[in-house]
């Protein structure tokens, strides 16, 4: 099982451009979760995602950020028109089945995303 | 809202040195807490879990409690090493929360040789 996958590592954009993050949950896994971690500030919810469903998108920003979960194929987080303030690392959780009480979460290594 | 915080926000020991590192959490109607490590520029390392029925949960050199009807929980670091320097993270799991985790900002911890 090689865990959460999430490409690319690191992502450099202009301004204005915009930014593709992936994630690949673990095999077996439907339930995605992604997480903005700014700098000097803890990690911040963003999205939860089920198979070809949003859940809860209570931490998205309103505008130019946008998730899916396709059924088949990872899940992509979308900034459009990136600004500066973008600049952080993103990270994936995904899980098998609401059994987090007993599990918890295994996250990817993240991506970085620096907007120039 | 659920608001977890750590303390101290950074901690600096020699190596050998038994240390506590302190998480609050506002909301007691937890379903677990999780803490986690992360290393400069990389992704985290789920290090233990503790069911909201749990007291405390151990993994060789860690152990982790947990007081939910006061909020807290506390990692225990027994016999630092300087290849434990990294970020220690607190998250829990709030009921009603589409089971999404809520984060400290985390211990900037540095074990000197």
């Amino acid at each position: 099982n090689a865990g959460v996958m999430q490409n690319p590592r690191h992502l450099v954009r202009r301004r204005g451009q915009e930014a593709r993050l992936r994630c690949s949950p673990m095999k077996g896994h439907s339930h995605v979760y992604w997480y903005r971690q700014l700098p000097e500030e803890g990690l911040k919810f963003m999205v939860y995602l089920q198979k070809e469903n949003i859940i809860d998108e209570s931490g998205m920003p309103k505008e130019r950020f946008s998730a899916e979960f396709p059924k088949e194929g990872p899940s992509i987080l979308r900034i459009q028109q990136v600004v500066r303030g973008d600049s952080a690392a993103y990270f994936c959780a995904s899980q098998a089945v609401l059994a987090v009480d007993n599990y918890g979460y295994t996250f990817g290594s993240g991506t970085r995303l620096t907007v120039v | 809202k659920q608001e977890v915080t750590q303390i101290p926000a950074a901690l600096s020991v020699p190596e050998g040195e038994n240390l506590v590192l302190n998480c609050s959490f506002t909301d007691s109607a937890i379903y677990n807490l999780q803490w986690f490590r992360q290393d400069p520029g990389k992704g985290l390392t789920s290090l233990l879990l503790i069911q909201s029925s749990q007291r405390e949960q151990t993994s060789g050199r860690l152990n982790a409690s947990l007081d939910k009807s006061s909020g807290r929980s506390t990692l225990y670091i027994a016999a630092s090493q300087p290849g434990d320097s990294a970020t220690y993270l607190c998250a829990v799991i709030s009921g009603g929360s589409n089971y999404k985790l809520t984060f400290g900002k985390g211990t900037l911890l540095t074990v000197n040789p």
